[in-house]
């Protein structure tokens, strides 16, 4: 039972245009979001997060969109440079059950130059 | 750099033996967690320590057990290793085990079981 889904395995984006990675989640518990970022052969780097009272959160180029009616919440990068190449994920957290983080599978954003 | 160190980054084992992945938190972090990732999968949660003591348990084996020491670092113990234990096996740490606290990812231990 996938609680986070992140649909699209891979998505391609010309460079200085916007990125919108996507992540679904089912858990009404959920009220905390995170969005980590994956280069190869490292760990994940956190990247941004929201809490479920807020519906944006903005930090650079870097603007995440919770729509808590949807259970959706989207990362836009704007505008998109050739270093976000690398693989996103998503993560959700509840205090129900002690902040575990559940995460999505990832999305592999390409960017072209 | 996260400030979080993972040895070794590459093991090769067979079938049936027994590994031991460690982890060195952060300066000042008092949680460490270790996490699967199998071939494009996410991160599974495997369990969690909170200085010391162990604080949350996720997906992980029966064949798989973990520790933190006094000096907080962690070790993962992985035995009776089968060829679907070939994974990523990543260490996070954070500065407390409650509330929304990033965690800070070491850069992964790739083991390979043949």
């Amino acid at each position: 039972d996938q609680q986070v889904k992140q649909n699209s395995p891979s998505l391609r984006v010309q460079e200085g245009r916007i990125s919108i990675l996507n992540c679904d989640y089912t858990n009404s518990m959920f009220d905390y979001f995170l969005w980590y970022k994956k280069y190869p052969a490292e760990g994940p780097t956190f990247l941004i997060s929201i809490s479920s009272i807020k519906d944006k959160n903005e930090d650079g180029r870097f603007t995440v969109f919770l729509n808590k009616s949807a259970k959706h919440l989207s990362l836009h990068i704007v505008p998109s440079q050739p270093g976000d190449s690398a693989v996103y994920f998503c993560a959700a957290s509840a205090e129900d059950s002690n902040y575990q983080l559940i995460w999505g599978a990832g999305t592999k954003l390409i960017i072209k130059p | 750099d996260s400030g979080v160190t993972q040895t070794p980054k590459h093991l090769i084992t067979a079938t049936g033996q027994r590994v031991t992945l460690r982890c060195s938190p952060r300066s000042g972090d008092l949680s460490v967690y270790w996490y699967q990732q199998s071939l494009d999968q996410g991160l599974q949660f495997l369990i969690q320590y909170y200085n010391g003591e162990e604080r949350a348990k996720g997906n992980i084996l029966e064949r798989f057990s973990a520790q933190q020491f006094p000096d907080l670092h962690s070790e993962l113990n992985l035995s009776s290793l089968e060829l679907g234990d070939s994974a990523l096996y990543f260490c996070a740490s954070s500065l407390t085990g409650t509330g929304y606290n990033e965690q800070f990812f070491g850069p992964g231990t790739r083991l390979t079981v043949l």
